[in-house]
C-alpha cells in the first residue's frame, strides 16, 4: 500500500524559500502524477501543481512564478520549492498521487498527512 | 481556470438524514469530477471519482451523479462519522481546481 509523507522546516521567514519533500513508500514514482495541494488554516484546498514521473510539470497560474516541483526517482521523493514566501503562504501542505492512463479522471489518492508551514519572522 | 462552486457552504443534519451537496463547474467538464471527505485535522480522502464511481472501501450510502457542469454528492443515511467537510474537484484541465467545501454539521 502506497504511503506519502511530507517533511519540511515548519517555520519559514518572509521572503525566503520554502522547501518541502514528499517521500513515497510502498510503491514506485513511475507511471503516476505527483501533486502538491495546500490548505490555509480554516480555509479550503488550493491546488499548487503537479509533476509527471517523466518530468512534465504544470503549475497553478496564481503561483507559477514562484513554484518548482521536482522528482528524485532514486530516492522516491517529490519536492516542492516556493520562493519569496509571505504570511499568505502559511498553510498545511499536502502531497497526493494522481492517476494516469486511459481511465484516469485525474483524482488524488492517496494523500500524505500534510505538514504545517508557518511563514513568520 | 475552471471555477467550481459548491452549495450549500454548510448544512446541519441529523443522523439518518439524506444529505445532498451540489457542485457546479464554470464550463463543461464531462465526468471529470471527484469528491473528497475531510475530517478535522486530517487529510482529504477520495470518496467518488469520475462523477459516480465509488472509491474502494467507501460505504455504499455515498453516491455521486451528474455530468457536464452540474454534479451531486448524496449521503443516503447520514452516520456520525460522516460529519466532515466535503470538496469537489475537477480533473478536466489543469489547474485541478476544488470547490470551496461544504461543512456537514450535527443538528
Amino acid at each position: 500500500q502506497v504511503q506519502l509523507q511530507e517533511s519540511g522546516p515548519g517555520l519559514v521567514k518572509p521572503s525566503e524559500t520554502l522547501s518541502l519533500t514528499c517521500t513515497v513508500s510502498g510503491g514506485s514514482i513511475s507511471n503516476y502524477y505527483w501533486n502538491w495541494i495546500r490548505q490555509p488554516p480554516g480555509q479550503g484546498l488550493e491546488y499548487i501543481g503537479y509533476i509527471y514521473y517523466r518530468g512534465n510539470t504544470n503549475y497553478n497560474p496564481s503561483l507559477k512564478s514562484r513554484v518548482t516541483i521536482s522528482l528524485d526517482t532514486s530516492k522516491n521523493e517529490v519536492s516542492l520549492k516556493l520562493t519569496s514566501v509571505t504570511a499568505a503562504d502559511t498553510a498545511v501542505y499536502y502531497c497526493a498521487r494522481g492517476c494516469s492512463g486511459g481511465s484516469c479522471y485525474n483524482w488524488f489518492d492517496p494523500w500524505g498527512q500534510g505538514t504545517l508551514i508557518t511563514v513568520s519572522s | 481556470d475552471i471555477q467550481m462552486t459548491q452549495s450549500p457552504s454548510s448544512l446541519s443534519a441529523s443522523v439518518g438524514d439524506r444529505v445532498t451537496i451540489t457542485c457546479r463547474a464554470s464550463q463543461t467538464i464531462s465526468s471529470y469530477l471527484n469528491w473528497y471527505q475531510q475530517r478535522p485535522g486530517k487529510a482529504p480522502k477520495l470518496l467518488i471519482y469520475a462523477a459516480s464511481s465509488l472509491h474502494s472501501g467507501v460505504p455504499s450510502r455515498f453516491s455521486g451523479s451528474g455530468s457536464g457542469t452540474d454534479f451531486t454528492l448524496t449521503i443516503s443515511s447520514l452516520q456520525p462519522e460522516d460529519f466532515a467537510t466535503y470538496y469537489c474537484q475537477q480533473g478536466y484541465s489543469p489547474p485541478r481546481t476544488f470547490g470551496q467545501g461544504t461543512k456537514v454539521e450535527i443538528k
